[in-house]
């Protein structure tokens, strides 16, 4: 059940424009994206729902495909901040609430 | 304006020694949820409370662990006998909505190391 991220790492220099890829064998209802720094919390980016709609930070950018159970995030013109671990958490149709996240995709961003 | 808070931040318990962790969720938030991070892998779902009630504790890794919410806010997460394998870092996170649609917010979490 635990969604598929893609790639596991990245490395980028900064400007350089990076995507990260999460798919589900099962159809979702909600697709969120969360960025976790070292020895800190997970940080909330974006939901995105079933339908169309997005809730979260104007300067990030996502995609669900609801017919491929896959959700695609988008960064682009990378800065120094942007390094850490990304994880999608993903909520299932069927009228569960829990969040499944998968095991991230370290992004490092270098000068 | 404070976040979701967690103690300890840290502990260190001998095998077989219970542990109590302590989370507060932000004021008002109705869903709350515990999960368990092990180095370098994703957060791992353990249980799920709406307000005061556990809805789902279907990731309870087993009968050692419990977790609890009795008045809706604060929670504690109890691991009985702790066994090497529980050392992770646990983390609590809680939403004001439906945590389908509305963002999760999370604690810092407790490390916990099992000697």
């Amino acid at each position: 059940q635990q969604p598929v991220q893609s790639p596991q790492a990245v490395i980028l220099r900064e400007g350089e424009d990076a995507v990260i890829n999460c798919s589900s064998s099962k159809a979702l209802y909600s697709v969120h994206w969360y960025r976790q720094k070292h020895g800190e919390a997970p940080v909330f980016l974006m939901i995105l729902l079933k339908g169309g709609e997005q809730k979260g930070h104007e300067k990030i950018s996502a995609s669900f495909n609801e017919k491929k159970q896959q959700s695609s995030l988008y960064l682009t013109a990378s800065q120094l901040s942007y390094s850490g671990t990304y994880f999608c958490g993903t909520a299932f149709s069927g009228g569960y609430n829990k969040l499944i996240f998968g095991a991230g995709t370290r992004l490092a961003v270098h000068p | 304006g404070a976040g979701v808070s967690q103690s300890p931040r840290y502990k260190v318990a001998k095998r077989g020694q219970d542990v109590a962790l302590r989370c507060d969720p932000i004021s008002g938030h109705v869903s709350l949820f515990w999960y368990q991070q092990a180095l370098g892998q994703g957060p791992e779902f353990l249980t799920y409370f709406q307000n005061e009630a556990q809805l789902d504790k279907s990731g309870l890794p087993s009968d050692r662990f419990f977790a609890e919410r009795p008045e809706g806010s604060v929670s504690t997460l109890k691991i009985q006998r702790t066994q090497q394998e529980d050392s992770a870092v646990y983390l609590c996170a809680s939403s004001l909505e439906n945590p389908r649609n509305s963002p999760l917010h999370f604690g810092n979490g407790t490390r916990l190391t099992v000697t």
